[in-house]
């Protein structure tokens, strides 16, 4: 079983439309990060989380350590949001992130 | 911001050469990390770094690979003797304290 797992696998959605990306894990862990990887393969760390929730812009990134469960939010998508989300763990501080299969999103004119 | 840098950006071997990929990591970071790509599956990590000596590896992370700090500030990972499968992208990815990620753009490796 994969440590990390998200949903949905793909997602397509019109410009302006609310957008939520969920990532479950089955490991005890000090963080999670969600990255952001573009269509010429560059990953960019969008957030760190241990608790509660962050907020960058137009995105939200909230984690539930007792139900191992995450969200990434994107208010108002944009074409310029296309890209793969995904959602990475780490066990320790210092550990080796674990990277979930990533979400794969289109956003439409 | 500052940035990890990669070369080269592509590389093209034939089968059984050895390839060096290059990462410069921001220069007060402590924790170094190479990961891969294969085209479609998810990111795997290969090998953590700290303190110049391994700190973990991956059942990939075999005796085909090393890793090494030759200068004190680049940081490179030797493929000796490239198979068809090890065709991916190879990320470099360094941290200051064990946190917040900074990854390099990545070198696209393709063994013919």
């Amino acid at each position: 079983k994969n440590e990390v797992e998200q949903s949905p696998q793909n997602l397509t959605a019109q410009e302006g439309e609310f957008i939520t990306i969920n990532c479950s894990y089955s490991v005890g862990i000090s963080a999670l990060h969600w990255l952001q990887q573009h269509p010429g393969g560059g990953i960019v760390s969008l957030f760190m989380l241990s608790s509660g929730k962050k907020k960058h812009g137009r995105l939200i990134a909230t984690i539930n350590i007792q139900e191992k469960h995450s969200s990434l939010h994107i208010t108002a998508s944009h074409p310029r949001d296309s890209a793969v989300y995904i959602c990475a763990v780490q066990k320790t501080s210092y550990d080796k992130v674990i990277f979930g299969p990533g979400t794969s999103l289109s956003v439409i004119p | 911001e500052p940035e990890v840098t990669q070369t080269p950006s592509h590389q093209v071997t034939q089968m059984g050469q050895e390839v060096i990929l290059r990462c410069v990591p921001i220069s007060n970071h402590l924790y170094f990390y190479w990961y891969r790509q294969i085209l479609g599956q998810k990111v795997e990590f290969l090998v953590s770094f700290y303190n110049n000596e391994i700190s973990e590896k991956s059942e990939i992370f075999d005796d085909q690979f090393s890793v090494e700090r030759p200068d004190g500030s680049n940081f490179t990972l030797k493929i000796r003797s490239t198979k068809l499968e090890d065709s991916a992208m190879y990320f470099c990815a360094s941290s200051a304290t064990g946190g917040k990620l900074f990854f390099g753009s990545g070198t696209q490796l393709s063994v013919l």
